[in-house]
């Protein structure tokens, strides 16, 4: 079974519009930490947010919120207030943290266009 | 703001040689790792290196590779025989903790086998 399962190959939203990529996970560990990170068409792998499984709030971290839904497992990531400059792709993953295992597994990535 | 820096950026070589892509993480950080993204695929977890010594490596991370830390301050990934499907851009990133906190990512180095 996949680890980190992004559905949306692709999403288009409108400049100035708020946004949710998908992104559900799968673990019998509780200890983990969920990520997003964006790659730009330059290929830089640039981090947005953080979530431990512990955490009682979500992340913000600017115009980036992550939607965190512990019970069906998604961390879904909100951009508000959409940017030319976020189109890009994005990628949620996950680290386990208590199994030794302290590398991160990767989804598939949604590729975000956000239009003029 | 500190960063992880990867050299070279790009690197063309020949099916069978060996090719060295190197790191510079950021200085405080203790774990380092490598990862690797073929061309329109996820990024995929290669190996992570703490205290001068591999601390996990994936299935991919084979006796074809090998991660050196020779000095303070580089640490380096060896692909001896490289292969086509070796093509790809590896990430090296650099992270405080192992628990918490985030990886920091360099920019890439992108290997292209011919």
């Amino acid at each position: 079974a996949q680890k980190i399962t992004q559905t949306q190959p692709g999403m288009f939203v409108q400049e100035k519009e708020a946004v949710t990529l998908d992104c559900t996970y799968d673990t019998s560990d509780p200890s983990y930490g969920l990520f997003w990170y964006k790659q730009p068409s330059s290929g830089e792998m640039i981090f947005l947010i953080y979530q431990g499984s512990y955490d009682q709030q979500n992340a913000t971290e600017g115009r980036y919120s992550l939607n965190f839904q512990k019970a069906r497992k998604s961390a879904n990531l909100v951009i508000s207030a959409s940017q030319l400059g976020d189109s890009a792709m994005y990628f949620c993953a996950m680290r386990e943290g208590s199994t030794g295992a302290n590398n991160l597994f990767f989804g598939t990535g949604t590729r975000l266009t956000v239009i003029p | 703001e500190p960063e992880v820096t990867q050299t070279p950026s790009h690197q063309v070589t020949q099916m069978g040689q060996e090719v060295i892509l190197r790191c510079v993480p950021i200085s405080n950080h203790l774990y380092f790792y490598w990862y690797r993204q073929i061309l329109g695929q996820k990024v995929e977890f290669l190996v992570s290196f703490y205290n001068n010594e591999i601390s996990e490596k994936s299935e991919i991370f084979d006796d074809q590779f090998s991660v050196e830390r020779p000095d303070g301050s580089n640490f380096t990934l060896k692909i001896r025989s490289t292969k086509l499907e070796d093509s790809a851009m590896y990430f090296c990133a650099s992270s405080e903790a192992r628990y918490t906190g985030e990886l920091f990512f360099g920019e890439g180095s992108r290997l292209t086998v011919l």
